[in-house]
Parts: structure tokens; C-alpha cells; sequence
């Protein structure tokens, strides 16, 4: 299966740790990539590979990944973080980027 | 700075056409793969096509085979996508982003989409 599952929310309290997961066949293959989307805006990338952040990415945002599953970890959690949350990895061929994640909702209490 | 920006968006009546462009300007366009990628109002990122460096490869998502085209004209640094025998359903809001990958080991990449522009919105409906 192409599909790459996410819990719908979850929510985490101001300074505290949350971490959403994502699932699928592709992830035995292929290492995810997260994007952060904030309402009206365009996605950001905040984690690709085995656990790299792009320049400007908060130290608080960490990944991983074991078998099928992929983890997007945001320690110390702030207000700006809550958002909605993708992940995606590549298509089984190598050629494109496949689907999408269905989407986590982070809200910060 | 690194910018992608999108253009072209509308409102167009189902079967119509309409085509997107993106302007790329900050980084070598030339040297990366480039994709579109839509989100239909309310609901989740869809990748919708990809094309590579020089053009010679392209690749689709099933639901607009046939329908959509992606192009690029390197010389103007500009990515495009031509819509055909639109739907209701493919109204959206259209991102153009930059695909780059990085070598971890001999035969291995970290495939990720690293610039996206702000989007532009289509919306398809009588």
C-alpha cells in the first residue's frame, strides 16, 4: 500500500513533549520528510532524512524512524508549533515523491 | 533570497483549462526537479506532479494523467502546469516546491521538498 497513515490530532501542554507518528510500506525504503503547515500558509519543511532539520528549524523538532514508522518529536512544545503536521515520502519506483500523510492537527494547550 | 511564486490562478467552469506558472528566483533552477503539489480546501497535501532538471522525465499522480501537463523553461527559470478538462475536484490551492535530495550512502538518498512558494488557488465551478 502507497498510504502513509497519521493520527488525526493530538494535543500537548505549553513546554511539554508530543510525538506523531506516521506509518507505511514506503518507510521501510525510503526515510519520511515532515512539513509544518499553519492555516493560510504554505507547508514548511522542518525534518527530512534520518533526523535532519533545515537552517532555521528549532532544535526542538527531532525524528526517527524503526521499520514502517516514521516519528516527528517536538520537545518543549510552543505555542508558534501548533499547526498542522505532514509527512511524505517517495514513490516505490525512486521517481516522485508518493502521497502524502493524512495529517496530524498539534494543538498546544 | 530562495522564492518560488505561483501565478495563473482563477475560477473556470468545469472542462475548462487554465495554466499555472511559477517563478523561481535565489538558486539555480536548472539543477533541481521540481513538483507540484495541491490542497483541496479543507483537506490534506496532495503531490500532484514532478519534472526533472532538464525536462526529460515527468511524472503524475493517477487522478490527472491525461488532463495536466508540467513543463519548465530553465532560460526563464519558470515551472508550469497546464490544466485540461478540469473537474470540481480539482479545485485547490496549487504549490509549486523544489525537490532536493541528499546522499547518505553509496546508493541511498534523503528525497525532501525543501522550497515552496505560497500557492495559488483554482477553483473549478459553474
Amino acid at each position: 500500500s502507497s498510504e502513509l497513515t497519521q493520527d488525526p490530532a493530538v494535543s500537548v501542554a505549553l513546554g511539554q513533549t508530543v510525538r506523531i507518528t506516521c506509518q507505511g510500506d514506503s518507510l521501510r525504503s525510503y526515510y519520511a520528510s515532515w512539513y509544518q503547515q499553519k492555516p493560510g500558509q504554505a507547508p514548511v519543511l522542518v525534518i527530512y532524512g534520518k533526523n535532519n532539520r533545515p537552517s532555521g528549524i528549532p532544535d526542538r523538532f527531532s525524528g526517527s524512524s524503526s521499520g514502517n514508522t516514521a516519528s516527528l518529536t517536538i520537545t518543549g512544545a510552543q505555542a508558534e508549533d501548533e499547526a498542522d503536521y505532514y509527512c511524505n515520502s517517495r514513490d516505490s519506483s525512486g521517481n516522485h515523491p508518493g502521497v502524502f500523510g493524512t495529517g496530524t492537527k498539534v494543538t498546544v494547550l | 533570497e530562495v522564492q518560488l511564486v505561483e501565478s495563473g490562478g482563477g475560477l473556470v467552469q468545469p472542462g475548462g483549462s487554465l495554466r499555472l506558472s511559477c517563478a523561481a528566483s535565489g538558486f539555480t533552477f536548472s539543477s533541481y526537479w521540481m513538483s507540484w503539489v495541491r490542497q483541496a480546501p479543507g483537506k490534506g497535501l496532495e503531490w500532484v506532479a514532478n519534472i526533472k532538471q532538464d525536462g526529460s522525465e515527468k511524472y503524475y499522480v493517477d487522478s490527472v494523467k491525461g488532463r495536466f501537463t508540467i513543463s519548465r523553461d530553465n532560460a526563464k527559470n519558470s515551472l508550469y502546469l497546464q490544466m485540461n478538462s478540469l473537474r470540481a475536484e480539482d479545485t485547490a490551492v496549487y504549490y509549486c516546491a523544489r525537490e532536493s535530495r541528499e546522499q547518505w550512502l553509496v546508493v541511498h538518498y534523503y528525497y525532501y521538498m525543501d522550497v515552496w512558494g505560497k500557492g495559488t488557488t483554482v477553483t473549478v465551478s459553474s
